[in-house]
């Protein structure tokens, strides 16, 4: 079965850190995104992809790169790591674009940041 | 401004107490309505898509519809396997999460 998987899953870190969590599916989507849960907040746009070779701004971009080398692939990294990005991370991938809402999502990857 | 908001925060219903769930939205061009399910620890599972006001999806005890400003999410005579987040998501050019409605089913 088609899947889409995150590591790590749970990830501790100091303050300026480079950190890396990774994204891979294997739906064979095109469309790819990263997102962060943070409680009282609903899901957070970080970054997005449509295809290898493109990457996009979200909402709450500033802090995190992506690259998108590949189909299946999409990492994410946090330059500095700050408290603040102390969150629950999830990636996510679909057949259509941005504004169609049927996503998969990955189990997610919490990240704190001391 | 908040273009999602869902109400309550939580709800605790006992088994077989059927209740609603509302999901209310300000966008202006709404292309889609999304409701998901998200278990303690998992990433969210779609569950429905709405497009048009009076338009109605069930799936097994849940049963979404929409108006011009808000959704609802019934549950149907609820089971303990229900107690999830619901998220609700809209989509005009992009998506929009609301925070979630936590739901916790007793036997």
């Amino acid at each position: 079965d088609a899947e889409i998987t995150q590591s790590p899953r749970h990830k501790i870190t100091e303050t300026g850190r480079q950190v890396t969590l990774a994204c891979h599916q294997t739906w064979n989507h095109n469309n790819m995104f990263w997102y962060r849960q943070d409680l009282g907040h609903g899901l957070r746009l970080i970054h997005y992809s449509y295809g290898v070779q493109d990457t996009n701004k979200g909402e709450v971009s500033d802090g995190y790169s992506v690259s998108r080398s590949n189909t299946e692939d999409l990492p994410l990294t946090l330059e500095s790591a700050a408290s603040s990005q102390t969150s629950v991370y999830f990636c996510a991938s679909s057949e259509e674009g941005l504004d169609t809402g049927e996503l998969f999502f990955g189990e997610g990857s919490r990240l704190t940041v001391l | 401004e908040d273009q999602v908001t869902q109400s309550p925060e939580a709800l605790r219903l006992q088994e077989g107490e059927s209740s609603s769930l509302n999901c209310s939205y300000t966008v202006s061009g709404l292309r889609g309505l999304f409701w998901y399910r998200q278990d303690p620890g998992k990433g969210p599972e779609f569950l429905f898509t709405l497009y048009s006001a009076g338009e109605e999806k069930e799936k097994e005890r849940l049963k979404a519809t929409l108006t011009k400003k808000e959704s609802f999410l019934h549950i149907t005579a609820p089971k303990p396997e229900d107690s999830a987040t619901y998220l609700c998501a809209v989509s005009d050019y992009k998506l929009s999460f609301g925070a979630g409605t936590t739901v916790t089913v007793r036997a």
